[in-house]
């Protein structure tokens, strides 16, 4: 069964350091997603992407976050400068159409950002 | 706007029991509702969605969900509760122009022997 795949697993990374997180969607996919989980708290819709450029973002997904599509396979996460409070689980997730039409959005099983 | 509502952080349940985890939603639009699953060290995975066909979705590994507009509520159950159950359980409503998923706190069941 296709899946989404992320790289990579766990990351530790200094205060102030960029991170680049990689994420495959599954390959017919349209719609494409990152979320993120703290430990203990609920899991938070950061960035939608479609047609190649940014369809929706949350509050949290800001200046300091990017997303792109470099070559059509992979869909990267960009945090620039990282800060102790981006520790959390990163999601990426696709779909072959929104959510709002009833369609399944599957999720890669995470990268662990650890920021020290 | 549209959230759910995830009643209890935390849910215990024997072996052999029943599992009942409650999930309320709040949607001005007719809701496409979603239960996913969290494993320990793994990703989210489907268990099951409500999209306006059947009231009553039946999902994998014997789980069960009933949409009641009057109640606003989408449960999610299991009539015999399994050690591998255990787990972390998120109610989510499909929300935003784009249809991303709008998630509960996520409740957690532990099974006991």
């Amino acid at each position: 069964e296709p899946e989404v795949t992320q790289t990579p697993s766990h990351q530790v990374t200094q205060m102030g350091q960029e991170v680049i997180l990689r994420c495959v969607p599954i390959s017919n996919h349209l719609y494409f997603y990152w979320y993120r989980q703290i430990l203990g708290q609920k899991v938070e819709f950061l960035v939608s992407f479609y047609n190649n450029e940014i369809s929706e973002k949350s509050e949290i997904f800001d200046d300091q976050f990017s997303v792109e599509r470099p070559d059509g396979s992979n869909f990267t996460l960009k945090i620039r400068s990282t800060k102790l409070e981006d520790s959390a689980m990163y999601f990426c997730a696709s779909g072959p159409g929104t959510g709002l039409s009833g369609n399944t959005i599957y999720f890669g099983e995470g990268s662990w950002l650890t920021v020290v | 706007a549209q959230s759910v509502t995830q009643l209890g952080s935390h849910v215990s349940v024997s072996e052999g029991a029943l599992v009942l985890l409650r999930c309320n939603y709040s949607s001005s639009v007719p809701p496409y509702l979603f239960w996913y699953v969290q494993y320990p060290n793994q990703g989210l995975q489907l268990l099951l969605k409500y999209t306006s066909a059947a009231t009553l979705v039946k999902g994998i590994n014997g789980f069960e969900a009933e949409f009641k507009k009057s109640e606003t509520s989408f449960h999610l159950t299991k009539p015999s509760a399994h050690m591998s159950d255990a787990a972390e359980y998120f109610c989510a409503v499909s929300g935003g122009s784009q249809g991303n998923l709008i998630f509960g706190k996520g409740t957690k069941l532990s099974v006991k022997p």
